[in-house]
């Protein structure tokens, strides 16, 4: 069955405005989860670490300030893009690491117009 | 860093037929590969992985080998079938599926009927 779940699965939203998106484990307490980014036709880059308790790690070239992430609980985990751009539009993946492996959600695509 | 090189970028073979995807890692201390299974507008699923100090695993049509002298690493898919048709990506990472994992660019399999 499925580990890791996120919401929404698609969102649209106008240039500026910010958008929030979820990932949650199920069953399971993930005290590190992963947000990636793919473009279409691209591979998963990583964007940052997000850890239980702590500030995110975030990857060299990733602003911290745009895309705020919150893991407020042992199960659930934020992405919020901030001033979202048409350039942000992509499929967000978040991934938890659960006995040794690495489990991804399905994904959100994210459209901004 | 660690860069992970994939091949080939497109596979086109008949049902039936086997397939193979080779990863190439530069981190002599990379431990842990992952392959994923990525469908259309989905997350990647985790397929098979295999970890250094094993040379080859294998679960039912789908095996992977590990040469880490070379530094590279292959995933074999048997009597393929067309559902086996999508995009797959290898990954490599230093502490199992607790740490951030680098992918291939994916290579796009198709399985004719």
């Amino acid at each position: 069955g499925a580990v890791v779940s996120q919401h929404p699965s698609r969102v649209i939203c106008k240039s500026g405005t910010s958008v929030k998106i979820e990932c949650r484990s199920l069953d399971f307490q993930a005290t590190t989860m992963f947000w990636y980014r793919q473009f279409p036709k691209q591979s998963l880059m990583l964007m940052a670490t997000s850890n239980e308790g702590s500030k995110a790690t975030y990857e060299q070239g990733v602003e911290k300030d745009k895309f705020l992430i919150n893991h407020a609980s042992l199960t659930l985990s934020t992405l919020t893009v901030t001033s979202a751009h048409p350039e942000d539009s992509s499929f967000y993946i978040c991934s938890v690491s659960l006995g040794g492996e690495q489990y991804f959600g399905p994904g959100t695509r994210l459209t901004v117009t | 860093g660690e860069n992970v090189e994939q091949h080939p970028s497109t596979l086109s073979v008949q049902e039936g037929d086997s397939a193979v995807i080779k990863c190439t890692y530069s981190d002599s201390a990379s431990n842990y590969f992952p392959w994923y299974k990525q469908e259309l507008g989905k997350g990647p699923q985790l397929i098979i992985d295999i970890r250094s100090n094993v040379g080859e695993k294998k679960d039912q049509r789908i095996a992977v080998t590990l040469n880490k002298t070379a530094k590279h690493f292959s995933l074999h898919i048997t009597e393929t079938q067309p559902e086996d048709s999508a995009v797959y990506f290898c990954a490599a990472s230093r502490q199992g599926g607790s740490e951030k994992l680098v992918f291939g660019k994916g290579t796009k399999l198709t399985v004719n009927p």
